[in-house]
Formats: C-alpha cells, structure tokens, sequence
C-alpha cells in the first residue's frame, strides 16, 4: 500500500503563477487534510475534508482553495501564488472516526519567487 | 483555540541516554498523537493517546487529560531516535483537526 501520496514533491513558482498540489490515498479513509510547516511554527492547518463532498477551512486558508474529487483524492490549490505561501505542504488523511490517527503523505516543498 | 506547547524546544543527548518530552495543553481533548519528523522530513505517527499510557519498544507515552498534558518517553536513545517530536490534539468537535505544538528538535550523538 502507498498510503498517502503527494505530487509533486518539489515546485519553484514565480509569484502570480497558480499551481495545484495533488493528494491521493488509499487507504478508504473518510478525512482528509492540507497543513502547512514553516519554520518554528509547526503544522498548521489550511483546510480539511471531513468526507466526501465536504470540505471547510482551517486555520490558515487566505490564498488557497480545495477540491475534494472524490474519496481517495483531496488536491490543493493557490490561484496566484505569493512569495509568503513558500512551505512545505502536507497532506494527510484519516479515518474520520473511531481512533482518528493522522497518516502523513512524503510533502511538497513550495517556493514561490 | 486550544494551545499547544512542547517543551524542551531542543535536546541534545549521548547514545543511551533516556529523555522526557513534554506537551501541555489548554483545554480538552479527545484526540491526541504524538509524531516524529525524521531528517528527510516524513512525519511518522508513534502514538494515539488522548488518556492512559501505552508503551511501544524504547517509546512510551503518557497523557493525563485532567491535568493536560502528555509525555513521550525515549529509553536507550538511538542517532535513528534524531529528528523533530510533535504532538498534535484535537477537542470538541475538531476531533481530527490536530492542532500542533511547534515540536521538540532532539539529537542523538553516537
């Protein structure tokens, strides 16, 4: 199993580009999540799908939108990127109830000039 | 929202030596993990424990929800041990919507 797979693993963006970062799982799980890391602050939430067809905004959703496609994929979207959106992007997904543990896909490391 | 802190911020050991990583936390919850982050940045769940303690080889964790805060427990560290410790947890109705504390950096030396 693959678990949580995300493309593509690295991006150099020129601000004003728009790009969509990808997440797939296989795993049937229910949830699905976009964090961002930055240096010193952890993972911070952008946005979450709690099931198929849902989707809301986390902590930190200013210059992104979402679609959830269907079950197993959940992508990310910034329309105009900005050189403060530089990051490393983690999807990860979970099964949405019961014990809900986080599975984390490899990441996507963003740079926007 | 809830807050989230980890301490020690960094921690350097000896090869065998044991260490004790602490995570507070402001409010209730019912969902709570702790995860390493190895030097090639892939972040690896080590526990769910929103109460009690569980114990897997080396690592060990504890949470005492009334008094809110969690621990996780190195023995007999190891240089793989090396990387970024994070707990995140989730109350309410936020259930999977960790929040994350900004991680404990520890470096095992041979």
């Amino acid at each position: 199993n693959a678990g949580v797979t995300q493309t593509p693993k690295f991006q150099v963006l020129k601000t004003g580009q728009s790009m969509t970062l990808q997440c797939a799982q296989d795993m049937n799980h229910n949830s699905m999540y976009w964090y961002r890391q930055d240096p010193g602050m952890g993972l911070r939430l952008i946005y979450y799908s709690a099931s198929e067809g849902t989707t809301d905004k986390g902590e930190v959703p200013n210059g992104y939108n979402v679609s959830r496609l269907n079950k197993r994929e959940f992508s990310l979207r910034l329309e105009s990127a900005a050189p403060s959106q530089t990051s490393v992007y983690f999807c990860a997904s979970s099964p949405g109830s019961g014990a809900n543990v986080l599975t984390f896909g490899a990441g996507s490391r963003l740079t926007v000039l | 929202g809830i807050q989230v802190e980890q301490s020690p911020p960094d921690l350097i050991l000896q090869e065998g030596a044991n260490s004790t990583l602490r995570c507070n936390f402001s409010d209730s919850v019912n969902n709570l993990q702790w995860f390493h982050q190895n030097p090639w940045g892939q972040l690896i769940n080590l526990f769910y424990i929103p109460s009690g303690t569980k114990q897997n080889g080396r690592l060990s964790a504890t949470t005492v929800a009334t008094e809110r805060y969690s621990l996780l427990y190195i023995s007999s560290s190891q240089t793989t041990d090396s990387g970024v410790y994070f707990c995140g947890l989730a109350g309410g109705t936020s259930y999977g919507k960790l929040t994350f504390g900004q991680g404990t950096i520890l470096t095992v030396h041979p």
